[in-house]
């Protein structure tokens, strides 16, 4: 069935520390996967995308590493700061549809 | 530009009322999409609407429905409403259809039902 599920519920770091967010899915079809981080409050907003024919993609102070051969992708957060504290979702967009992960909490202490 | 707008951000209701949210999508963006937010099931995909017609539709009952007007806007209203309904509903949009668009959301309308 459809699933895109995360590790841990909840991950804190010191701030300066790197953070990685894992998540996996089931669909081997799967082909486009997005970060998205959600503040209380607000909706949820886009951090980095990547597509099946890449392995890594870089953003500022982000990067996504997709393993197709395990169904397995990350978020990795350089020099976490206070601001980065919020939920993380990985989501597959299959067609237009999202299908999201639950999320994990990322909590900074300064 | 402005962002995604949802109307209204609050709202409480009884039971077995309905419900009409409203959703303006970024200027430009032609297709909407909606998102119920619970705790217990994370987000979840309701429908997608492009081009004043419904394209994609989430595993939600009948009493779940939406539409679009001419000017992109959207509309989801909820018929019948149960204590499970609710939830933060969250509206994206994107300039088209299909998974080649990045989809920017608006910061949700709070349903509270009693």
């Amino acid at each position: 069935g459809e699933s895109v599920g995360l590790h841990l519920p909840t991950l804190s770091v010191q701030e300066g520390d790197n953070s990685i967010i894992n998540c996996a899915y089931s669909n081997s079809a799967s082909d486009y996967f997005i970060w998205y981080k959600q503040e209380s409050g607000k909706g949820p907003q886009f951090i980095i995308d990547i597509r099946s024919n890449m392995d890594k993609r870089q953003g500022q102070r982000v990067t996504v590493l997709l393993n197709k051969t395990v169904k397995h992708l990350s978020l990795q957060i350089a020099a976490t700061q206070p601001g980065d504290s919020a939920v993380y979702f990985c989501a597959e967009n299959r067609g237009g549809k999202l299908i999201f992960g639950q999320g994990t909490e990322l909590s900074v202490k300064p | 530009k402005a962002g995604v707008t949802q109307t209204p951000r609050y709202l409480i209701k009884t039971r077995g009322q309905q419900v009409t949210l409203s959703c303006s999508p970024i200027s430009g963006h032609r297709s909407v999409s909606w998102y119920q937010q619970t705790p217990g099931q994370g987000l979840q995909f309701l429908f997608e609407y492009f081009s004043e017609t419904q394209r994609n539709k989430g595993n939600f009952p009948g009493r779940f429905s939406g539409r679009q007007f001419s000017n992109s806007r959207s509309e989801m209203n909820v018929s019948t409403l149960e204590l499970g309904d609710s939830a933060l509903y969250l509206c994206a949009s994107s300039l088209g259809h299909g998974s080649s668009y990045e989809q920017y959301f608006g910061p949700g309308t709070r349903l509270t039902v009693t």
